[in-house]
């Protein structure tokens, strides 16, 4: 089975830098995702991972470490729209699931 | 504007109401989903359909009924819902099932049983 958790809540200042981790217990997946969730909006899509690594993608940056059941997405020079909550999926083998985790909200503060 | 569109985007409904959720995609996608995201709970999800076949049914009660009658529209009709169904429901999108293609999600539908 998959069990994916995120910390509930975090806090941060404008201009920051926040690190959201995921930690997953899944027997096999082929990617792992990230989404953005506005208070009353729809989930967007921010980044996917398959390999390990850092993917980067102007001011929001995933990693992913498989061996370490690990990925996280690092929100650089935060700004006050970034408060919303964040999302982490991933998409067992062989399925079309997504298996979401709780998610995070993150507040940004002036 | 998603690409997704979800109506009605509130709805408050008795038990002993029938109602039908809406969901309509021109992505030319060919995979739609429903979700359910209640408060502090992952989201869940309900049904898959792939080229208008429903794949997957993740032991959702008899009360949630869904139907796909073609590649861009998705219903889901409600019957003698219970209080602790009241969530948003989430309807998705995606290019191709068992691929490795992001969701594209509506705003959903802000349900309320009383």
């Amino acid at each position: 089975g998959q069990n994916i958790d995120q910390p509930t809540e975090m806090t941060a200042t404008e201009g920051a830098i926040v690190q959201i981790n995921c930690t997953y217990q899944t027997s096999g997946f082929n990617g792992l995702f990230w989404y953005q969730q506005h208070a009353g909006e729809a989930p967007t899509f921010l980044s996917y991972n398959v390999l390990d690594g850092l993917e980067e993608k102007g001011r929001f940056s995933s990693f992913l470490s498989r061996s370490k059941g690990y990925s996280y997405l690092l929100l650089k020079e935060l700004q006050m729209k970034d408060s919303a909550s964040y999302l982490c999926a991933v998409r067992p083998y062989n399925t079309d699931k997504l298996i979401f985790g709780t998610g995070t909200r993150l507040q940004v503060f002036p | 504007e998603t690409g997704v569109t979800q109506t009605p985007r509130h709805l408050v409904m008795g038990m002993t109401n029938k109602k039908s959720l809406k969901c309509e995609q021109h992505l030319g996608h060919n995979a739609m989903y429903w979700y359910k995201q209640s408060a502090k709970k992952p989201l869940e999800l309900m049904f898959v359909y792939s080229l208008e076949e429903r794949v997957e049914n993740n032991s959702v009660p008899s009360r949630f009924s869904p139907e796909c009658p073609n590649s861009s529209h998705l219903f889901l009709h409600l019957h003698t819902l219970q209080p602790e169904d009241s969530a948003l429901y989430l309807c998705a999108s995606s290019q191709a099932w068992g691929a490795d293609y992001g969701y594209t999600f509506g705003s959903g539908t802000r349900l309320t049983v009383v």
